[in-house]
């Protein structure tokens, strides 16, 4: 299975509702990512989790919250989000590096949020 | 910080001509050089990388050649098809690295 799994593809929310965006991979990739990508821009890095715990943080709003509750799952959960959050939130895995190992990153299809 | 230029932003092509895509980094110490494609509402796709240990790679119609003194990647597409139109993008990174650096992206048009 070389597939990355992202639910829900779209999501609509109000800026006071809370939903989450699910991530999962079986690659056995140690490192998983959430960008978000607006139209016509390449993909922002978010956060990072490698071996479970939480890597990077790309300064992000407090209102955008990760969770990787195990080696193959990465949560997004989302609270009082802004209409400018709305965008393409992407999930990516990838193998940690060692001497190797190719630092690919296989994206999911993508979860298309609007915040009305 | 670390910063990839990424030129054109977009380019048209007849069908059958070459297509090529020039990106410049700033970070001396990236080593691994991958060129994403992403179609219309689908996923960004590896579609060829480069380590800074070589200077060209050749996969079919695409390859990439790097020039680690001058801090300059390029994708080069021959004989371009329909299917190829997408937006590419060029990237950096550090081995050890989590942080892919991504060019702005160019949009190719291959008309028929």
């Amino acid at each position: 299975d070389t597939e990355v799994t992202q639910t829900p593809k779209h999501l609509v929310m109000g800026m006071t509702n809370k939903k989450s965006l699910k991530c999962e991979q079986h690659m056995g990739h140690r490192a998983m990512y959430w960008y978000k990508q607006k139209a016509k821009k390449p993909p922002e890095l978010m956060f990072v989790y490698s071996y479970e715990k939480l890597s990077i943080n790309e300064s992000v709003p407090s209102r955008f919250s990760p969770e990787c509750p195990n080696s193959s799952l990465l949560n997004l959960h989302l609270h009082a989000l802004q209409p400018e959050d709305s965008a393409l939130y992407l999930c990516a895995s990838s193998q940690v590096w060692l001497a190797l190992d190719t630092g690919e990153l296989f994206f999911g299809e993508g979860s298309r949020l609007t915040v009305l | 910080g670390e910063n990839v230029e990424q030129h054109p932003s977009t380019l048209s092509v007849q069908e059958g001509d070459s297509a090529v895509i020039k990106c410049t980094y700033s970070d001396s110490a990236s080593n691994y050089f991958p060129w994403y494609k992403q179609e219309l509402g689908k996923r960004p796709q590896l579609i060829i990388d480069i380590r800074s240990n070589v200077g060209e790679k050749k996969d079919q119609r695409i390859a990439v050649t790097l020039n680690k003194t001058a801090k300059h990647f390029s994708l080069h597409i021959t004989e371009t098809q329909p299917e190829d139109s997408a937006v590419y993008f060029c990237a950096a990174i550090r081995t050890g690295g989590f942080k892919t650096i991504f060019g702005a992206g160019t949009r190719l048009f291959v008309k028929a």
